[in-house]
């Protein structure tokens, strides 16, 4: 099947400091992307969608300058943390939505944050 | 706004018995659903995909239905297995996202006891 893969599996950084998490679709283009949050016991909350060569659309509540998307190319889009917090410590996951087979969305492995 | 909701919360069952598990959404306007298995502090892997106009899905041991109407599906997995510990995530398409997003429900943490 479809691979995504996200690195890193998980980032400790100290607050103030930005990190940069990448979603890789390996085998397949992916026009869209998504980038989920999950707090622990709780459900994945879709933050944002990427899309290729253009702005990232946020949900509601999602800051855009703190979370800074970019789609660079069809088979990469990153999420940096600008400005990192403790209260940003969260796992993040990102799924990729087959450009051709458009109803399949494949999930990275997910990426730990820990800011401390 | 579309809501999902997964009971119970968390189940708990010794090897051999079958599982139930449920998921219920507010919104019928789906175009699929989709059951995800979650393993501690790792991503989805996909276990079955539902398009809205099917009543079930049938993967080996596990077995998903689809009310649409009623705003339910229910994963059933027969003769559980320590390894079917995990957590279980039901997801919906909307019909009104082009994009098509996922609504998540909670999950279910199940744990089955050798």
């Amino acid at each position: 099947g479809a691979v995504v893969s996200q690195h890193p599996s998980w980032v400790i950084c100290k607050s103030g400091t930005s990190v940069k998490i990448e979603c890789r679709s390996l085998d397949f283009q992916a026009t869209t992307m998504f980038w989920y949050r999950q707090f622990p016991k709780q459900s994945l909350m879709l933050m944002a969608t990427s899309n290729e060569g253009s702005k990232a659309t946020y949900e509601q509540g999602v800051e855009k300058d703190k979370f800074l998307i970019n789609h660079a190319s069809l088979t990469l889009s990153t999420l940096t943390v600008t400005s990192a917090h403790p209260e940003d410590s969260s796992f993040y996951i990102c799924s990729a939505r087959d450009s051709f087979q458009a109803y399949l969305a494949f999930f990275g492995q997910g990426t730990r944050l820990t800011v401390v | 706004k579309q809501e999902v909701t997964q009971i119970p919360a968390a189940l708990s069952v010794p090897e051999g018995e079958n599982l139930v598990l449920n998921c219920s959404f507010t919104d019928s306007a789906i175009y699929n659903l989709q059951w995800f298995r979650q393993d501690p502090g790792k991503g989805l892997t996909s276990l079955l995909l539902i398009q809205s106009s099917q009543r079930e899905q049938t993967s080996g041991r596990l077995n998903a239905s689809l009310d649409k109407s009623s705003g339910r599906s229910t994963l059933y997995i027969a003769a559980s297995q320590p390894g079917d510990s995990a957590t279980y995530l039901c997801a919906v398409r909307g019909t009104t996202d082009s994009w098509g997003k996922l609504q998540f429900g909670a999950g279910t943490q199940v744990v089955v006891t050798p």
